[in-house]
């Protein structure tokens, strides 16, 4: 099982449509957690942070289920430029006792006209 | 400097060649990261400097990879004996502080032929 889990899609979407992504996660002792976007041939960039009490920016927002282990993100009021890879991290702790940012796979997400 | 800054930004190397990639992380930025992405791939995570502590290395696939960080600052991943599944996008990334947001370089994307 992979630490980190999405639904690898693609979304295909009309703008305009909300779009919901999912993802859970294996290790209960995660501090930290955030969605990052990747668009096709660049860096991962970060969009934002997941706090437990759920959290909103602009037309995106996320929330966070510890009993659960999962993590979502919504996209309201889709755009063409929303079209990208949208990654799910965790900041897992190893043996060790550091935190390492693990990623999910990526959920593509393709809004059109 | 004002982001993570690797380089080169393309290799193209020969089966069985050594290759040095370089991160230069952001100016007091305590944790570095090292990932590889093959093609429609997730990010594979590889090594973790922290500080002035031992690198977490428990991700690197083979003991043809190894890398450094001199000063607490610039790292260089190395690869010996480049093999053909070494092709991917190698992500440095660093944090401020553990368990925060970690920001990406543009990569280097390796090829071996």
């Amino acid at each position: 099982r992979k630490e980190v889990e999405q639904d690898p899609g693609p979304f295909n979407v009309p703008e305009g449509a909300t779009v919901a992504f999912n993802c859970t996660y294996s290790n209960s002792a995660s501090q930290s957690f955030f969605w990052y976007r990747q668009d096709c041939r660049k860096e991962p960039k970060l969009l934002m942070s997941v706090y437990s009490s759920g959290n909103e920016d602009g037309r995106f927002t996320a929330q966070l289920n510890r009993a659960s282990q999962y993590i979502s993100l919504l996209i309201r009021d889709s755009k063409l430029s929303d079209s990208a890879t949208y990654l799910c991290v965790v900041n897992m702790i190893d043996p060790r006792g550091s935190y390492i940012p693990t990623f999910g796979r990526g959920t593509s997400l393709i809004v059109h006209p | 400097g004002a982001g993570v800054s690797q380089s080169p930004s393309n290799k193209v190397t020969e089966k069985g060649k050594d290759v040095e990639l370089r991160c230069d992380p952001i100016s007091g930025h305590t944790a570095l990261y090292w990932y590889r992405q093959s093609l429609g791939q997730g990010l594979e995570f590889l090594i973790y400097f922290q500080g002035n502590s031992a690198p977490d290395k428990s991700g690197l696939p083979s003991d043809r990879f190894s890398a450094e960080r001199t000063g607490g600052s610039v790292s260089t991943l190395t690869i010996q004996r480049t093999q053909q599944e070494d092709s991917a996008v190698y992500l440095c990334a660093s944090n401020l502080f553990e368990n925060t947001e970690a920001f990406f370089g543009q990569g280097t994307r390796l090829t071996v032929v």
